[in-house]
């Protein structure tokens, strides 16, 4: 069966330090990948999806960045965070096609 | 761009009531549609998905539908229990896109 991993589950950093964020998939091939960020009371913000090594597609222009270095490999990545990057931040696969969607357990970052 | 609305944002009802979440869509031509179940600080848990060609499903006391043409889902939940407390998600899927709506935030009381 297909599992993903997120990690870590909590996370403080101080303003300007970096970030990196890592998801990984097991059990399927070619697998869709997403980042999504809720903030607080907030609803779920896509901010990268990749359908393919080294694909990445933005969603949002930020401080973030992602890359798929392997194909169920998904990171995301600050060089700088801001207090603003503070947030839930998930990952998800889906099948190509008109699957659903299974998502990570999430991280919780704080900046400070 | 596709924009997906949740009424009501928050519920509170007593166990044992049966209720209906309500998710909107503003374009139809989605690929499937799918409700998740959010517990605090948690990730997301999928309930139900149901296809573009498809009209509902169930799963336990869990029931969904829905309308493509009048861009319209919704879930249904029989005799709720404490342990449905939590916040609801709606979301459709575009091409390699899924939107969400921003959730109803459901507290059984006991």
């Amino acid at each position: 069966s297909q599992t993903i991993h997120q990690w870590p589950a909590t996370l403080v950093q101080p303003v300007g330090s970096p970030l990196s964020l890592e998801c990984t998939v097991e059990g399927t091939s070619n697998p869709n990948l997403y980042w999504y960020r809720q903030a607080a009371g907030r609803g779920l913000q896509l901010l990268f999806y990749s359908v393919g090594i080294g694909q990445i597609s933005s969603e949002v222009p930020q401080n973030l960045s992602a890359s798929r270095p392997q194909d169920r490999q998904f990171i995301l990545s600050s060089k700088k965070l801001l207090l603003s990057d503070s947030g839930f931040y998930l990952c998800a696969w889906s099948a190509s096609g008109d699957y659903g969607y299974t998502f990570g357990s999430g991280t919780r970052l704080t900046v400070v | 761009k596709q924009e997906v609305t949740q009424i009501p944002a928050a519920l509170s009802v007593p166990e044992g009531e049966n209720l209906v979440l309500n998710c909107s869509f503003t374009d139809s031509a989605i690929y499937n549609l799918q409700w998740f179940r959010q517990d605090p600080g948690k990730g997301l848990t999928s309930l139900l998905l149901i296809q573009s060609s498809q009209r509902e499903q169930t799963s336990g006391r869990l029931n969904a539908s829905l309308d493509k043409s009048s861009g319209r889902s919704t879930l249904y939940i029989a005799a709720s229990q404490p342990g449905d407390s939590a916040t609801y998600l709606c979301a459709v899927t575009g091409f390699n896109k899924f939107y969400f709506g921003s959730g109803t935030k459901l507290n059984v009381k006991p």
